[in-house]
């Protein structure tokens, strides 16, 4: 089924931790982005990508790094977990033909 | 630069009452604006486009380049309406596909 994944859907880890959150869609999108939202809040932009080999920084200041190998797998890793990250993390895909997005279920994590 | 400017944290109206959450953009250019839905325990979800000119789930949003808004309204509300709504504006000038969200108007209907 077309659809975008997020796993883990809840993760709790311990301060210094690397962890990489995964994002795979099977709607064929070129376009993906990472977003952090705290719950009710409003979502920040961490990073995005065009395409295969393209990544970009968003607007938010994150410790995060993402890469994009294949059109479909979007992963955001962080190398050393604080508790500022915690956070919920949305991956989303977008449709060119109609300018929408779709989100994936997101990723909440909790660093101790 | 393009903005989006939900003005309103938290709408709170009883069953049955109108609904207007508003709206305001900032762009130079010719905006695309699109209202996302987030309902509880539920993914954000595209809601409606302003280019549709539709109504889903009896909501419409009309684009106001003059007053630069694009409230969302209905006329009666549901229960079902309580969820976090996000008004969004996508600018695509030099070839960028960054969309530009607002801070988002959680809307509570009480029976």
């Amino acid at each position: 089924e077309a659809d975008i994944y997020q796993t883990p859907r809840y993760l709790v880890i311990g301060t210094g931790k690397k962890i990489t959150l995964e994002c795979s869609q099977t709607m064929g999108h070129d376009k993906m982005y990472w977003y952090q939202q705290d719950p009710g809040m409003e979502l920040h932009l961490i990073h995005y990508s065009y395409g295969v080999n393209s990544t970009e920084k968003g607007d938010l200041s994150s410790e995060s790094t993402v890469s994009r190998i294949r059109t479909e797998h979007f992963p955001l890793t962080l190398e050393s977990a604080r508790p500022s990250h915690t956070s919920q993390y949305l991956c989303a895909s977008y449709l060119s033909s109609t300018d929408t997005q779709y989100f994936g279920p997101g990723t909440r994590l909790t660093v101790l | 630069a393009q903005r989006v400017t939900q003005p309103e944290k938290l709408l709170s109206v009883f069953k049955g009452a109108p609904v207007e959450l508003k709206c305001n953009y900032s762009y130079s250019g010719s905006p695309e604006l699109f209202w996302y839905v987030q309902y509880s325990r539920q993914r954000l979800q595209l809601l409606l486009r302003h280019i549709s000119r539709e109504s889903i789930k009896g909501f419409t949003a009309d684009l106001n380049k003059g007053e630069t808004s694009f409230h969302l309204k209905k006329p009666f509300a549901q229960e079902e309406d309580s969820a976090m709504y996000y008004c969004a504006l996508y600018g695509k000038g030099g070839g960028s596909y960054i969309p530009t969200f607002g801070r988002g108007t959680s809307l509570i209907v009480h029976p």
